[in-house]
């Protein structure tokens, strides 16, 4: 176990729909980092969030929209989902900076049918 | 503009043999880090190592080094002592101080351990 927990593991939803995903970062750790693993694109950096502020955006859709509570956890949300979102999300935590690496969750793997 | 490139898609080794996984990046950024992951077929992402750019010496962790040549940009993962468990997808990347320290991935190689 980690200590970066995502929830749910899979989620399979159709076409046009909305989901979130759910991201508990290792106790301590105030960054929070999503990114999408695709066949076709590898592990893309989408957006990260640092005490609850937006500090850094990658290759987000604006489909897609994040944000990080008071308590840390952070929440990706995926709406008008198209077949092309169908991935593994991954969200990662560090204390502040990454000197030492990002601890990655298990993922959530999302199929879109 | 890829900014790290991991030029082996796919190595076979042999158990007990050493083996060297290929990483340049590109950066201006006189401050930035380098890391490992790997990725067994569970899916899950490991923290293998960590080198700073101004770190003077290589960085080891067990039986990972990584091999840090700052004028040619090359950071090269070396597992010395195969085991079949590290058959995996292995990731290079990068962070730079200028980004926020966000981490970007290379392509990956995907690693067989032969017995």
């Amino acid at each position: 176990d980690s200590g970066v927990t995502q929830t749910p593991k899979h989620l399979i939803t159709a076409t046009g729909q909305r989901v979130t995903l759910r991201c508990s970062p290792r106790s301590g750790d105030l960054s929070v980092y999503w990114y999408q693993q695709s066949l076709d694109q590898g592990l893309q950096f989408l957006i990260q969030y640092y005490n609850g502020e937006e500090r850094a955006k990658g290759n987000i859709l604006e489909r897609f929209s994040a944000q990080q509570f008071p308590d840390l956890h952070s929440e990706l949300n995926l709406s008008s989902l198209e077949l092309g979102d169908s991935a593994l999300y991954f969200c990662a935590s560090s204390p502040s900076g990454t000197d030492y690496g990002y601890t990655f969750g298990s993922g959530t793997r999302l199929t879109v049918v | 503009a890829q900014k790290i490139t991991q030029t082996q898609p796919g190595m076979f080794v042999q158990e007990k043999e050493a083996v060297t996984l290929d990483c340049t990046y590109d950066t201006s950024d006189p401050s930035y880090g380098l890391f490992w992951y790997k990725q067994p077929s569970s899916g899950e992402m490991i923290f293998l190592i960590y080198q700073g750019s101004y770190d003077q010496q290589n960085a080891t962790e067990g039986r990972y080094s990584l091999n840090f040549q700052k004028a040619r940009k090359s950071a090269n993962l070396v597992i010395s002592a195969s085991q079949l468990g590290d058959s995996a997808m292995y990731f290079c990347a990068m962070s730079e101080k200028t980004s926020y320290d966000k981490v970007i991935f290379g392509p990956g190689t995907s690693l067989s351990v032969i017995p």
